[in-house]
C-alpha cells in the first residue's frame, strides 16, 4: 500500500481555473505538508498542518488554502490559477511535529496553459 | 537563503562508494544534519540524519566533522538505482519539519 498518495498525478487546466489536488497518508501520522517544486527544481515548504491546525504558513497567495477534513488527509485548493502556479506540488508528512522522518507522494504535476 | 553548500553534480563508478560532501559552516549547536535524495518522476526519499556522531542506517552512512561544519554521506556500494539529486539540509531538531532544500547534488550513477 502506498504510504502518502496524491492525486491526480497530472493536471492540465487553463489559467484561471480553480483546482484541488488531493493527499491522502495511511502512516497514522499527526503531521502533514504541502511543498511546490518549481522548474528549477527547488523544494520550497507550503503548509503544514497538525492534528488538523495550519502551523506553518509560508509567503504563500492566499489563492492557496489547505483543507483537512481529518487527519490522514490534507487537500490543496488553488483558486485563480496563475501561469506561476505551474510546478509540481509533493505532499508529505511525518509522525508528529519536529519528527523526521517525512514521507513524501510522488507529486502532482500541475500545467497552466 | 540556503543554509547548505553542495556541488551540483558527481559521478559514481557502480559498485563504488560514493561520498557526497556538504558544507553546512553557519550550522548552530541544535541544528541536526539531515539527508534525502529525489530519484527521477519521484518524491523526496529520506535517508538518514545526525547532530554530533557518525550515523549508519540500512541506506548509508553519515560522517559530520568533528566541528560540525561539514559532513559527507557515504552510499558504500552504489548502484544504477541510487542515480537521483541528494539533498543535505540543516534544521531544528524541534522544528525538523521545516525543511529547505537547495539545489543538492546530482549523483549519476555508471556502469
Amino acid at each position: 500500500d502506498t504510504a502518502v498518495s496524491q492525486t491526480p498525478k497530472y493536471l492540465v487546466t487553463q489559467m484561471g481555473n480553480d483546482k484541488s489536488i488531493k493527499c491522502e497518508q495511511n502512516l497514522g501520522h499527526d503531521t502533514m505538508y504541502w511543498y511546490k517544486q518549481d522548474s528549477k527544481k527547488f523544494l520550497k515548504i507550503m503548509f503544514s498542518y497538525n492534528n488538523k491546525e495550519l502551523i506553518i504558513n509560508e509567503t504563500v497567495p492566499n489563492r492557496f488554502s489547505p483543507k483537512s477534513p481529518d487527519k490522514a488527509h490534507l487537500n490543496l485548493h488553488i483558486n485563480s490559477l496563475e501561469l506561476g502556479d505551474s510546478a509540481v506540488y509533493f505532499c508529505a508528512s511525518s509522525p508528529r511535529l519536529g519528527v523526521q522522518p517525512q514521507h513524501f507522494g510522488d507529486g502532482t504535476r500541475l500545467s497552466i496553459l | 537563503d540556503a543554509k547548505t553548500t553542495q556541488p551540483p553534480s558527481m559521478d559514481c563508478a557502480e559498485g563504488r562508494a560514493a561520498n557526497l560532501p556538504c558544507n553546512h559552516s553557519t550550522i548552530s549547536g541544535n541544528e541536526y544534519v539531515y539527508w534525502y535524495r529525489q530519484i527521477h518522476s519521484q518524491g523526496p526519499q529520506y535517508i538518514i540524519h545526525g547532530l554530533k556522531n557518525n550515523e549508519t542506517n540500512e541506506m548509508a552512512s553519515l560522517i559530520i566533522t568533528e566541528d560540525r561544519k561539514s559532513s559527507t554521506l557515504i552510499l558504500p556500494h552504489a548502484t544504477l538505482r541510487d542515480t537521483a539529486v541528494y539533498y543535505c539540509i540543516v534544521a531544528l531538531g524541534n522544528a525538523g519539519n521545516m525543511l529547505t532544500f537547495g539545489g543538492g547534488t546530482r549523483l549519476m550513477v555508471k556502469p
